[in-house]
C-alpha cells in the first residue's frame, strides 16, 4: 500500500474554506485516494474518493494534480461541526488488502 | 452507520476475562473488518474477512482471535483480556468492488482494569 503524508493538525475558523494536503509519492496505477472523517468516539466516516483530476460532493471536493503524488481535500466554509480527524487512504478498490489508517489531520474549527 | 451495529457499546472487565464483541451489519456486504484505536492514534486493524470461509490477520492480531459466523455477523474474542488491550473497537464492512468505501459501526468501548 501506498504510504501517505499529510499534517498532524490544523486550525481554522468557522466560514474559511480549509485545505489539507495529502502526500503520497508511491502511487500506484490501480489506487484511488481516498478521504475519511471521524468525530471523536465515533467511527470514521467515508467522505470522498478520487482518481485523478477534481471530485466534488455535498461534503468536500478533491483536487489531484496529474502526476496523482499528491491530493487536496478541500472542505468550503467549515463550520465548528466539521472539527474532526480527517485520514486520507490511498489503494486499489478491488484488492485484497486492507486499508491502512495513518494518524490522520486533526481539524480544529473556531468559532 | 446503523446498518452496522456493535454489542457491547461499552464493557469493563479484569485482567484475565474472555470477552467477545460482536458486529452486525445488514448492508449485505461480504467484507468485514476489525480496528482497535487507542487514544489520540489512528485506527489499527486487527482481522479482516472478505467472505464466511475467509480470515485474515491484521497487523495487530496476537491476542485476538475472530469468527465469522455468516455473512452479517463477525466476532472479535479477547481470550485473556489484559490492560493493553483497553481501546476503542470498530468493526466495519465493505463491498468487494468498492473496497476503500468501508461502513463503520459505533464502537466498542472496552476497558480492562
Amino acid at each position: 500500500l501506498a504510504k501517505t503524508t499529510q499534517p498532524i493538525s490544523m486550525d481554522s475558523y468557522e466560514g474559511q474554506e480549509v485545505n489539507i494536503t495529502c502526500s503520497h509519492n508511491n502511487i500506484a496505477t490501480n489506487d484511488y485516494i481516498t478521504w475519511y472523517q471521524q468525530f471523536p468516539s465515533q467511527g470514521p466516516r467515508f467522505i470522498i474518493q478520487g482518481y485523478k483530476t477534481k471530485v466534488t460532493n455535498e461534503v468536500a471536493s478533491l483536487f489531484i494534480p496529474a502526476d496523482r503524488k499528491s491530493s487536496t481535500l478541500s472542505l468550503p466554509r467549515v463550520s465548528l461541526s466539521d472539527t474532526a480527524v480527517y485520514y486520507c487512504l490511498v489503494a486499489t478498490n478491488t484488492g485484497r488488502r486492507a486499508l491502512t489508517f495513518g494518524s490522520g489531520t486533526r481539524l480544529q474549527v473556531q468559532p | 452507520d446503523a446498518d452496522v451495529t456493535q454489542t457491547p457499546r461499552n464493557r469493563i472487565t479484569k485482567t484475565g476475562k474472555r470477552i467477545m464483541l460482536e458486529c452486525s451489519q445488514t448492508k449485505g456486504h461480504d467484507r468485514m473488518y476489525w480496528y482497535r484505536q487507542d487514544p489520540g492514534l489512528g485506527l489499527r486493524l486487527i482481522y479482516y474477512s472478505f467472505d464466511v470461509k475467509d480470515i485474515n490477520k491484521g497487523e495487530i492480531s496476537d491476542g485476538y482471535s475472530v469468527s465469522r459466523q455468516a455473512q452479517a455477523k463477525f466476532s472479535l474474542s479477547l481470550e485473556s483480556a489484559i490492560p493493553n488491550q483497553t481501546a476503542l473497537y470498530f468493526c466495519a464492512t465493505s463491498e468487494p468492488r468498492m473496497n476503500n468505501e468501508q461502513f463503520f459501526g459505533p464502537g466498542t468501548r472496552l476497558t480492562v482494569l
